[in-house]
């Protein structure tokens, strides 16, 4: 089935630890998103890539990164550089072009920095 | 970007309509106004989205005032199950052709028994 698949689900790491979130999708979408999100808050942009091999800063780019080199990943790195890096990742994937650009979300990727 | 403004949270009983509202008055023309909803620890789903002209799909009902300031989504006859935040949002199409989508704080709908 199509879809978007986040791993791991859970992830512990020690403070000063790098740590790369995996996202494949395979339903053919130009465009992939990273969002993170805090305890009863809503969804902020990370990272987005509308092509391979681009990708643009979102709302809170600063102790993240990303790359985009095949069209069905769109991996994140959280870096020593973040300071809270405790939350949960979700990934998102849409048509680039099209009327609807609707979002497909993963089951996301909940990061605890211990 | 335009931005949306939502209620924090709303009651709605069993088998009643839930009318969630939104503004985004500083929408503009080729902005599209998306709802998701986002059930504890998942990922958000999709509901339904519009640009000028009400719509309807099996899940809910997206009303657009004239003025395009905003909306109101409708559950028809609200379950359980449709306890969950609900986001109202704008897409900005960039010159790239691609789509910016950014979340505000939403409304956490509770539907009581």
């Amino acid at each position: 089935d199509g879809g978007i698949t986040q791993s791991p689900k859970y992830l512990f790491r020690k403070e000063g630890q790098n740590v790369t979130l995996s996202c494949e999708q395979n339903l053919n979408h130009d465009a992939m998103y990273w969002y993170r999100q805090d305890p009863g808050q809503g969804l902020r942009l990370i990272y987005y890539s509308q092509i391979v091999n681009d990708f643009q800063k979102g709302d809170i780019a600063e102790g993240y990164s990303v790359s985009r080199e095949k069209k069905e990943s769109f991996p994140l790195t959280v870096t020593s550089a973040q300071k809270n890096p405790t939350a949960f990742y979700l990934c998102a994937s849409s048509p680039r072009t099209g009327r609807t650009g609707e979002l497909f979300f993963g089951e996301g990727s909940r990061l605890t920095v211990l | 970007d335009a931005k949306t403004t939502q209620p924090p949270s709303m009651d709605c009983a069993e088998g009643r309509a839930a009318n969630l509202p939104c503004n985004h008055s500083t929408i503009s023309g080729n902005e599209y106004v998306y709802w998701y909803r986002q059930i504890h620890s998942q990922g958000p789903q999709y509901i339904i989205h519009g640009l000028k002209n009400n719509e309807t799909n099996e899940m809910a009902s997206l009303i657009i005032t004239e003025d395009r300031k905003s909306s109101t989504l409708i559950l028809p006859h609200a379950t359980l199950r449709d306890t969950a935040v609900y986001y109202c949002i704008v897409r900005v199409r960039e010159d790239t052709g691609g789509f910016k989508t950014i979340f505000g704080a939403g409304t956490r709908l509770f539907v009581k028994a």
